[in-house]
């Protein structure tokens, strides 16, 4: 099993462009959430989704866009970025709502 | 969701005990405490969570007061690898939505 696999692991954006992280898992687990992280901060839950077909919003969902299509892909749209949205961007997954979340090594974006 | 309060860093001595404390005094009574750590800036590990038993796993072992206000967790033999942040975090086993890292305690461990 690879785990959680995000992609890219580095990007670069300029003002105003859009793109799309990609998430992939294949643990067949049905809840994947987006998180991002500040530099010196925790992680902020961006969305959440608990099986295809079914997202909601988390704590900081402005400026983002997901969809669930299948269980192993969970990706994260960003249109028309921002300079507030460099961080680094997380993925995670769990098996069941209350058991461990496997979290993808991160996507660093810069938006300059 | 219940709060969490964890002091910004600690140190500890490679191969003594690293207690890591975390205070959750709002903590309702289904809400678990579970335990991250994030080395460098790699996704977060899952270490441990308990209810109001102490578990231990091949890890570390987690203490919860009797009155589950507040929680350790122990990790028995520290390496230089244990260096990390380490995230406290209470919640409903069913409320994924608040699933939510605060600031968490930097563990340097020293030589």
């Amino acid at each position: 099993n690879a785990g959680v696999t995000q992609t890219p692991k580095f990007r670069i954006l300029k003002i105003g462009q859009s793109m799309t992280l990609q998430c992939a898992q294949d643990m067949n687990h049905n809840y994947m959430y987006w998180y991002r992280q500040d530099p010196g901060m925790g992680l902020k839950l961006i969305y959440y989704s608990v099986g295809a077909g079914i997202t909601d919003k988390g704590e900081v969902p402005n400026g983002y866009n997901v969809s669930r299509s299948t269980t192993e892909d969970f990706p994260l749209r960003l249109e028309l970025a921002a300079p507030s949205q460099t961080s680094v961007y997380f993925c995670a997954s769990t098996k069941l709502i209350g058991t461990e979340a496997f979290f993808g090594q991160g996507t660093r974006l810069t938006v300059v | 969701d219940a709060k969490t309060t964890q002091p910004p860093s600690m140190d500890c001595a490679e191969g003594r005990a690293a207690n890591l404390p975390c205070n959750h005094s709002t903590i309702s009574g289904n809400e678990y405490v579970y335990w991250y750590r994030q080395i460098h800036s790699q996704g977060p590990q899952y270490i441990i969570h308990g209810l109001k038993n102490n578990e231990t796993n091949e890890m570390a072992s987690l203490i919860i007061t009797e009155d589950r206000k507040s929680s350790t967790l122990i990790l028995p033999h520290a390496t230089l690898r244990d260096t990390a942040v380490y995230y406290c975090i209470v919640r409903a086993a069913d409320n994924f939505n608040k699933f939510y890292f605060g600031s968490g305690t930097k563990l340097n461990v020293k030589p």
